[in-house]
């Protein structure tokens, strides 16, 4: 089974407003980090946002926010006022445990945003 | 503060041949791991090491080796190269093993196997 999965390979939203790129995951571990990262064209991997499993509140991050509902075992990033600049591949990835730095990544989500 | 250096960027190399990539890490960072990036797989955990010792591998052949240096520089070898190693290899640092730290990555090296 897949241990993070987005559904959405391809997102398309007008600039200035808000969007949500889909992310669940899957764990029996009872301590997991859930991240959120950005890939441009250039290929280097931007780190946007964390949430751990223990953390009582939403992750917030400038525009960047996480929807973590734990028991859907969600964790969806919220874009608000959204950018040309943030047109990019989106990968959600999930730590388990915390005696490594191993993440496990799910496929990406193609955000385009249009003017 | 430099952030995290792979050289080299591009490459091109023959089936049979072998190939060797270089990490840098954030200053201070102490932990480095490797990831595959491919069109059909994503991307894929190679290893990680942590103060020169390798303390997770992925699940790929031993065709695929690494180490890490007393300065925590890294480098991963790739040998008798196939036609399905053509991929971006992203390299990233953190400050510990584990924890809440998050991974910084270089840009990349993009290898292409003919």
């Amino acid at each position: 089974a897949q241990k993070i999965t987005q559904t959405q390979p391809g997102m398309f939203v007008q600039e200035k407003e808000a969007v949500t790129l889909d992310c669940t995951y899957d764990t029996s571990d009872p301590s997991y980090g859930l991240f959120w990262y950005k890939q441009p064209s250039s290929g280097e991997m931007i780190f946007l946002i964390y949430q751990g499993s223990y953390d009582q509140q939403n992750a917030t991050e400038g525009r960047y926010s996480l929807n973590f509902q734990k028991a859907r075992k969600s964790a969806n990033l919220v874009i608000s006022a959204s950018q040309l600049g943030d047109s990019a591949m989106y990968f959600c990835a999930m730590r388990e445990g915390s005696g490594y730095s191993t993440l496990t990544f799910g496929k990406g989500t193609m955000l385009l945003v249009s003017p | 503060k430099a952030g995290v250096t792979q050289t080299p960027r591009y490459l091109i190399k023959t089936r049979g041949q072998q190939v060797t990539l270089s990490c840098s890490p954030i200053s201070g960072h102490r932990s480095v791991s490797w990831y595959q990036q491919t069109p059909g797989q994503g991307l894929q955990f190679l290893f990680e090491y942590f103060s020169e010792t390798q303390r997770n591998k992925g699940n790929f052949p031993g065709r695929f080796s690494g180490r890490q240096f007393s300065n925590s520089r890294s480098e991963m070898n790739v040998s008798t190269l196939e036609l399905g190693d053509s991929a971006l290899y992203l390299c990233a640092s953190s400050v510990n093993r584990g924890g809440t730290g998050e991974l910084f990555f270089g840009e990349g090296s993009r290898l292409t196997v003919l």
